[in-house]
């Protein structure tokens, strides 16, 4: 049964660098993808990217050029890197379990989600 | 980039049958799940690959996929489904959710 774990600042102001981190605890970390996905406040569900135990990722074309994602299979951790924030990223940013199996993907676990509030 | 949509609300009576529906374009092409998310909670998936039920949901959720329109059913509604639903699609290189359905069990 896996579990998912997250951590992280949840105050930033503008232009700093949002950083989350995610542990898994139990199942294989090896067999999944691990994900990023967020919510801005009474809003819907936004995926970020993916990335797999061997560092292969796929990003969100419209947040790609400020998103990095890294794993650390020694502790079965991942991580997230939002740089140059703005009010517009104020969101529930939750970490994900992912399958993939061919042409389909979904999510399932998911962390407690982590609020992280832009602002000056 | 692609879209999903959903209505933003739908209503039911308890006992009855809930429908919900996720539209895009060719979406019978692609899988689709769906994700239960009560308030203040983190979304749950209830149906993946178009209409397989992960351990532990309900039989009464079920799902199906074709043309241009996935749909998630609850049969015989509980006041306990009320809750956001949300579809997810995807494809080799980008994930889509659609913007949500708030079920409200009358």
């Amino acid at each position: 049964q896996v579990q998912l774990q997250q951590w992280g600042a949840g105050l930033l102001k503008p232009s700093e660098t949002l950083s989350l981190t995610c542990a898994v605890y139990g199942g294989s970390f090896t067999n999944y993808y691990w994900s990023w996905i967020r919510q801005p406040p009474g809003k819907g569900l936004e995926w970020i990217g993916d990335i797999n135990h061997i560092g292969s990722t796929t990003y969100n074309p419209s947040l790609k050029s400020r998103v990095t994602i890294s794993v650390d299979t020694s502790t079965n951790h991942f991580s997230l890197k939002l740089s140059s924030v703005t009010a517009a990223d104020t969101a529930v940013y939750y970490c994900a379990n992912t399958a993939k199996v061919g042409p389909t993907t979904w999510f399932d676990p998911w962390g407690q989600g982590t609020l992280v509030t832009v602002s000056s | 980039s692609y879209d999903l949509t959903q209505p933003p609300s739908v209503s039911v009576s308890p006992g009855q049958t809930a429908s919900i529906t996720c539209s895009g374009d060719n979406l019978g092409n692609k899988y689709v799940s769906w994700y239960q998310q009560k308030p203040g909670q983190s979304p749950v998936l209830v149906i993946y690959q178009d209409s397989q039920r992960p351990s532990g949901i309900p039989e009464r959720f079920s799902g199906s996929n074709s043309g241009n329109a996935a749909t998630l059913t609850i049969s015989g509604t509980q006041a306990m489904d009320e809750a956001d639903y949300y579809c997810q699609a995807s494809d080799s290189s980008t994930v889509v959710f659609g913007g949500g359905t708030k079920l409200t069990v009358l």
